[in-house]
């Protein structure tokens, strides 16, 4: 079955450690995004990328980086640079025709903890 | 750009009652409007729009978009207890979705 696969599901970081969220995607979408959501709190774009080795800073780029080697990878990285990186980080993708009627497919997310 | 605001920021009901989601947002090449609800988890698709006055159905859920006055509605009728969720509306920019800031349903039994 298509989807988008997102790992680790939990992850538990100690202050100052870099983390990488995988995300990979089997639906063959052009373009991929990262959203991060605080509790009670709507969906932020960290990051896009609309074709391979290309992407884009969203509106909360600070403290994180990404890479878009392969079309169906995208995995981001949180630094130690990120001042409360506790939160849910959700991937998604879209095929991105130019039309704009494309639904947005999300993975099933990551929880990451800073202790 | 463009921004979505949807209304209002939370709902407390009861189970049987009939809620209706509001959903604005302002208008630079407008292609689609997205409905998805959101559990304890990734958001899950509901419904997308693009043309204004046709609703769209499934089960006890109904949405419908006005172009002209730019907003979307999201009718849930007959509501349960699981339909205890966050329903966010977005629609796609330039290169990006725009979400709303969603609205938190709470059903009580």
């Amino acid at each position: 079955d298509g989807g988008i696969t997102q790992s680790p599901k939990y992850l538990f970081r100690k202050e100052g450690q870099n983390v990488t969220l995988s995300c990979e995607q089997n639906l063959n979408h052009d373009a991929m995004y990262w959203y991060r959501q605080d509790p009670g709190q709507g969906l932020r774009l960290i990051y896009y990328s609309q074709i391979v080795n290309d992407f884009q800073k969203g509106d909360i780029a600070e403290g994180y980086s990404v890479s878009r080697e392969k079309k169906e990878s995208f995995p981001l990285t949180v630094t130690s640079a990120q001042k409360n990186p506790t939160a849910f980080y959700l991937c998604a993708s879209t095929p991105w025709d130019g039309t704009g009627a494309n639904v947005l497919t999300f993975g099933a997310g990551s929880r990451l903890t800073v202790l | 750009e463009d921004k979505v605001v949807q209304s209002p920021l939370s709902l407390v009901v009861h189970e049987g009652d009939t809620v209706t989601l509001n959903c604005s947002y302002e208008v630079t090449n407008f292609r689609s409007l997205l409905w998805y609800k959101q559990e304890k988890k990734a958001p899950t698709f509901l419904f997308m729009l693009t043309s204004s006055g046709i609703e769209k159905k499934s089960g006890r859920l109904s949405s419908i978009l006005d172009k002209k006055e730019l907003f979307s509605i999201l009718n849930i009728t007959a509501t349960q207890t699981g339909d205890s969720a966050v329903y966010l509306c977005a629609r796609p920019g330039t290169y990006k979705y725009i979400f709303g800031t969603g609205t938190r349903l709470k059903v009580l039994a």
